[in-house]
């Protein structure tokens, strides 16, 4: 167990809809990250927070935002969901802002039917 | 830019027999650090092992060992007496320098164990 818990575990909605992807990081850690798993991209970066900040951005379509609240847990919203949003959506956590290890949660697996 | 290469789709291990898994990377950067995962059919992103680009020597943590060959930009993890719980896909990261902390994978390898 990474002590990174991610809510809820599998998701399934249709397209069109809109998702609250949920992530609490190790206890003391200030950076969240969020990844997203599919067949064809692989594993891709998309947002980083850092202390309740914005710091970097990766892949991430418009349609995707993100925010870290001050008690530290991030959320990940998705909105007008394709079926191509389909995939593993992961969040990791680390001490800083560029701390070596980065731990990850289980993951939410969303399906878009 | 920053990429991860991983040429094994896939291998195959007996049990208690040690394996390579390969990884080439390339970077710009003078300072980066590089990683393994290792994701069981359950999902989750297992943190294996990291390796800085000024480390001396190469990382180790119990059964895993990174191969470390900075002039040949490879950074291989070596699984020492496999077991059957190491069955699992394995992703190569980086982690680069200039402000950004966000991880690039590898397409990963699917090592499977065999008794």
């Amino acid at each position: 167990d990474s002590g990174v818990t991610q809510t809820p575990k599998h998701l399934i909605t249709a397209t069109g809809q809109r998702v609250t992807l949920r992530c609490s990081p190790r206890s003391g850690d200030l950076s969240v990250y969020w990844y997203q798993q599919s067949l064809d991209q692989g594993l891709q970066f998309l947002i980083q927070y850092y202390n309740g900040e914005e710091r970097a951005k990766g892949n991430i379509l418009e349609r995707f935002s993100a925010q870290q609240f001050p008690d530290l847990h991030s959320e990940l919203n998705l909105s007008s969901l394709e079926l191509g949003d389909s995939a593993l959506y992961f969040c990791a956590s680390s001490v800083g802002a560029s701390t070596y290890e980065q731990y990850f949660g289980p993951g939410t697996r969303l399906t878009v039917t | 830019a920053q990429k991860i290469t991983q040429t094994q789709p896939g291998m195959f291990v007996q049990e208690k027999e040690a394996v390579t898994l390969d990884c080439t990377y390339d970077t710009s950067d003078p300072s980066y650090g590089l990683f393994w995962y290792k994701q069981p059919s359950s999902g989750e992103m297992i943190f294996l092992i990291y390796q800085g680009s000024y480390d001396q020597q190469n990382a180790t943590e119990g059964r895993y060992s990174l191969n470390f060959q900075k002039a040949r930009k490879s950074a291989n993890l070596v699984i020492s007496a496999s077991q059957l719980g190491d069955s699992a896909m394995y992703f190569c990261a980086m982690r680069g320098a200039r402000n950004t902390d966000k991880l690039i994978f590898g397409t990963g390898t699917r090592l499977q164990v065999f008794p």
